[in-house]
């Protein structure tokens, strides 16, 4: 059972490069969302899609896109990147219809920008 | 908007029972859960409350009271693999089945 796949696991840019990290489930789960966490804090939703071909933003979603061509994968886009990027990102899926609304989180990207 | 205030930290001994308390504001209300997070590891989902009461599942409870707009997570018998970061959360106004998290409450457990 892979559940939820990011990958890479670690990643060291330098600013203004752009790069995307991969999120991919195999539990054929409709939605998927994109989470920044930084030190202390909570998780921040950046990007969110409820099906292939529908995507949202959320809570601070400017610098990175998002797309959904499958159901499967969700890859997120950092366009330029900036310090202010540095951060562990946090891919989630969740089954549509499920009252309880349980997250499924992969393991995590930790993003580091010079 | 929506905010969720929890304790940022708790320490508690082998074998006691901690509490952990969470309110939140939220316009509208779909439940109330709750993530373990271990330090370099991902959330993983605890428990979930819609209505008021309380809710068990082996050694973890969680409490709501949506008319006070509070829910509290309990651990018995706590043990040393306890030890980690502890998030309740509610569903987001802004992305459907996304939650808003609160900033954590980080468990130390001491033998």
């Amino acid at each position: 059972n892979a559940g939820v796949t990011q990958t890479p696991k670690f990643q060291v840019l330098k600013t203004g490069q752009s790069m995307t990290l991969q999120c991919a489930q195999d539990m054929n789960h409709e939605y998927m969302s994109w989470y920044r966490q930084d030190p202390g804090m909570g998780l921040r939703l950046i990007h969110y899609s409820v099906g292939a071909g529908i995507t949202d933003q959320g809570e601070v979603p400017n610098g990175y896109n998002v797309s959904r061509s499958t159901t499967e994968d969700f890859p997120l886009r950092l366009l330029s990147a900036a310090p202010s990027q540095t951060s562990v990102y946090f891919c989630a899926s969740s089954p549509a219809g499920l009252a309880k609304n349980i997250q499924y989180f992969g393991a995590g990207t930790r993003l580091s920008v010079l | 908007g929506q905010s969720l205030e929890q304790p940022s930290e708790v320490t508690a001994v082998e074998g006691a029972i901690v509490q952990i308390n969470c309110t939140y504001q939220t316009s509208g209300f779909y439940g109330l859960s709750w993530y373990q997070q271990h330090d370099g590891g991902a959330p993983t989902f605890l428990s979930y409350n819609a209505l008021d009461g309380l809710e068990e599942t082996g050694r973890f409870s969680s409490f709501l009271s949506r008319s006070d707009s509070y829910g509290y997570l309990l651990l018995q018998e706590l043990q040393m693999k306890d030890s980690a970061s502890y998030f309740c959360a509610v569903r987001s106004d802004t992305g459907r089945r996304a939650l808003t998290f609160g900033s954590g409450t980080r468990l130390q457990v001491q033998p």
